[in-house]
């Protein structure tokens, strides 16, 4: 079954409005988070880090006001896309490490995903 | 930083092996990896290789390693409809992974 989780799979909201986006370790601590975008027929693009307890890690050119991360505890880590337009519409997938595995094939974990649609 | 390259379409027949191949620039990758997506879904992990192997063998899977030219392949074998998806090659020099741009295979059936 899943062990990262992604909450809500899709949503739809106002242009100019926030959206909160939610993912989830289930059965570990996940130290460190990513949080990826990915826009149509494009790869995946890290947008960012997210450490517990510290600040996120932007890669360069994601706007760190537009989109806040938070990491307040050891299984759960939140992107809000704040002031939404539609050129935020896109696929929104987060991934976890598994700090106790040391097999790197099995590391890391992605959500199912989150679908946003800004109108 | 990392570079990942892949073509970006492949059809082949079921049946058939499909072959999908991806170039990578920082020969510190530790592991390489294999995702595969489906329509509307996240990634799933095929597989993986570390970079000390030329080949790895999973099922009907196969990938093969050639580190001197920074080049990976994965083989899928007697390819099904269900195959039909596309397929991600990453690198991961320390746990953050980047991302080829995914070649999306079509099974004719």
């Amino acid at each position: 079954g899943a062990v990262v989780s992604q909450h809500p799979s899709w949503v739809i909201c106002k242009s100019g409005t926030s959206v909160k986006i939610e993912c989830r370790s289930l059965d570990f601590q996940a130290t460190t988070m990513f949080w990826y975008r990915q826009f149509p027929k494009q790869s995946l693009m890290l947008m960012a880090t997210s450490n517990e307890g510290s600040k996120a890690t932007y890669e360069q050119g994601v706007e760190k006001d537009k989109f806040l991360i938070n990491h307040a505890s050891l299984t759960l880590s939140t992107l809000t896309v704040t002031s939404a337009h539609p050129e935020d519409s896109s696929f929104y997938i987060c991934s976890a490490r598994d700090p106790r595995i040391t097999q790197a094939g099995n590391t890391i974990y992605f959500g199912e995903g989150s679908w946003l649609t800004v109108v | 930083g990392e570079d990942v390259e892949q073509s970006l379409f492949l059809s082949v027949r079921e049946g058939d092996s499909s072959v999908i191949n991806c170039t990578y620039t920082d020969s510190s990758s530790t592991y390489l990896y294999w995702y595969k997506q489906e329509p509307g879904a996240g990634l799933q992990l095929l597989t993986y290789i570390f970079s000390n192997m030329d080949m790895k063998q999973d099922q009907r899977l196969t990938v093969l390693l050639n580190k001197k030219d920074k080049h990976l392949s994965l083989r899928i074998a007697d390819t099904q409809t269900g195959d039909s998806a596309i397929y991600f090659c990453a690198g991961a020099g320390s746990y953050q992974l980047t991302f080829g741009k995914g070649t999306k295979l079509s099974v004719i059936p």
